[in-house]
């Protein structure tokens, strides 16, 4: 089963509107935390915002916010104001906190491309 | 910023050959990681390292991979015999070690692009 649902593979945005990427996530474990990162086209990967499951509120830094609905399992972006340089792929990542290891990897979704058109 | 470096950014092999990707991670992270990504795809965990032992692996990191910290600030990734399925994005990244490891963000490298001939 997929620990991390996203179910769109695309998305448009009008430059200076306002965006949300959905994702989905799968745990039994009760530390957890949700990440976001942006890999531009030029392939690096850029941590953005993340969520940990006890917080209370939902996660801001500047122009993301992390709509955060626990009895949902998800944890979507929200980019607010659109700019042409937020053009990129979309990752939403997990991290759980219990496991034989206890390192905590990254599980990672599909991804989503998203396209800020001028 | 501190950030994660790797070298080389682009690596072009012929199958069969060993490769060996290099990363230094962030000065005060002790938890290391490998991730690949194949072209389009979504990145996949490769292994974890802390306290100069791997930690977790997943199946892809078969016999032909192997980690090493040969000194206190790289941080490698070989592949013994390359075949052409190795062909990916290798991503390095490394976090801090706290006691909620779960809410600390992955730093990572921007990658090595190895192509596999």
């Amino acid at each position: 089963a997929q620990k991390i649902t996203q179910t769109q593979p695309g998305m448009f945005v009008q430059e200076k509107e306002a965006v949300t990427l959905d994702c989905t996530y799968d745990t039994s474990d009760p530390s957890y935390g949700l990440f976001w990162y942006k890999q531009p086209s030029s392939g690096e990967m850029i941590f953005l915002i993340y969520q940990g499951s006890y917080d209370q509120q939902n996660a801001t830094e500047g122009r993301y916010s992390l709509n955060f609905q626990k009895a949902r399992k998800s944890a979507n972006l929200v980019i607010s104001a659109s700019q042409l340089g937020d053009s990129a792929m979309y990752f939403c990542a997990m991290r759980e906190g219990r496991g034989s290891s206890n390192t905590g990897k990254l599980i990672f979704g599909q991804g989503t491309t998203l396209q800020v058109k001028p | 910023e501190p950030e994660v470096t790797q070298t080389p950014s682009h690596q072009v092999t012929q199958m069969g050959q060993e490769v060996i990707l290099r990363c230094v991670p962030i000065s005060n992270h002790l938890y290391f990681y490998w991730y690949r990504q194949i072209l389009g795809q979504k990145v996949e965990f490769l292994v974890s390292f802390y306290n100069n032992e791997i930690s977790e692996k997943s199946e892809i990191f078969d016999d032909q991979f192997s980690v090493e910290r040969p000194d206190g600030s790289n941080f490698t990734l070989k592949i013994r015999s390359t075949k052409l399925e190795d062909s990916a994005m290798y991503f390095c990244a490394s976090s801090e070690v706290l006691d909620r490891v779960w809410n600390q963000p992955q730093h990572f490298g921007d990658g090595t692009r190895l192509s596999i001939l």
